[in-house]
């Protein structure tokens, strides 16, 4: 089966800082890769996915990601933090064949000003 | 469109007590998905839904632990008896595609 691993549980930045939150995944096949990301008391939203095609997927809020097959991983930037970036980010990686996703341990973003 | 429905909110239990929850999913969306979200932790997938066929619940608790998506619409999750273990917030998710979930606002339990 299919695995995340998300590496740092809790990432701070300062605001217009870079933004570079790390994925590494395990999979037998060829993954569907995403982030979602859980604002503070507010449901999980995509933030963005990866199924085929262009390797580097934009998603909301200038949010970024690359799906590296050499590296196994899917990290997610964005070039300058703001406050309302603070949440807690999840990676997910998804199986082709019966759509099963998989999330990791998350990573909490704390945006100091 | 209406979002993902689950109720009830809030629940709080004592241990070997049973609870259902329940869950609505956006019209159309032929897959739905429940995970359990323990404190600090990422959701676990329990089971998946397509239309009313099991896809997969390798990791849902079956001593414990029964769902079912009757006419492939609505769907309830149950725990019986209830561990203090069990305390976490119970998603529901639906997806058209396959790909993108859409969640509801989940319900969470707490076992006293």
């Amino acid at each position: 089966a299919q695995s995340v691993t998300q590496l740092g549980s809790h990432v701070s930045v300062s605001e217009g800082a870079l933004v570079l939150l790390r994925c590494n995944y395990s999979s037998s096949v060829p993954p569907y890769l995403f982030w979602y990301v859980q604002y503070p008391n507010q449901g999980l939203q995509l933030l963005l996915k990866y199924t085929t095609g262009a390797t580097l997927v934009k998603g909301i809020n200038g949010f970024e990601a690359e799906f590296k097959k050499s590296e196994t991983s899917f990290h997610l930037t964005k070039p300058s933090a703001h406050m309302s970036d603070a949440a807690e980010y999840f990676c997910v990686v998804s199986d082709m064949r019966d759509n099963d996703m998989r999330f990791g341990a998350g990573t909490r973003l704390t945006v100091k000003p | 469109e209406a979002g993902v429905a689950q109720s009830p909110r809030y629940k709080i239990i004592e241990k070997r007590q049973s609870v259902a929850f329940w869950c609505n999913p956006i019209s159309g969306h032929a897959t739905l998905y429940w995970y359990q979200q323990i404190l600090g932790q990422g959701p676990k997938l329990l089971i998946q839904f397509q239309n009313n066929g099991v896809v997969d619940d390798s990791q849902l608790p079956k001593d414990r632990f029964s769902a079912e998506r009757l006419k492939g619409v609505d769907s309830t999750l149950k725990i019986q008896p209830a561990k203090l273990e069990d305390s976490a917030v119970y998603l529901c998710a639906s997806s058209l595609e396959g790909l993108t979930l859409h969640f509801g606002n989940g319900t969470r339990l707490t076992v006293t």
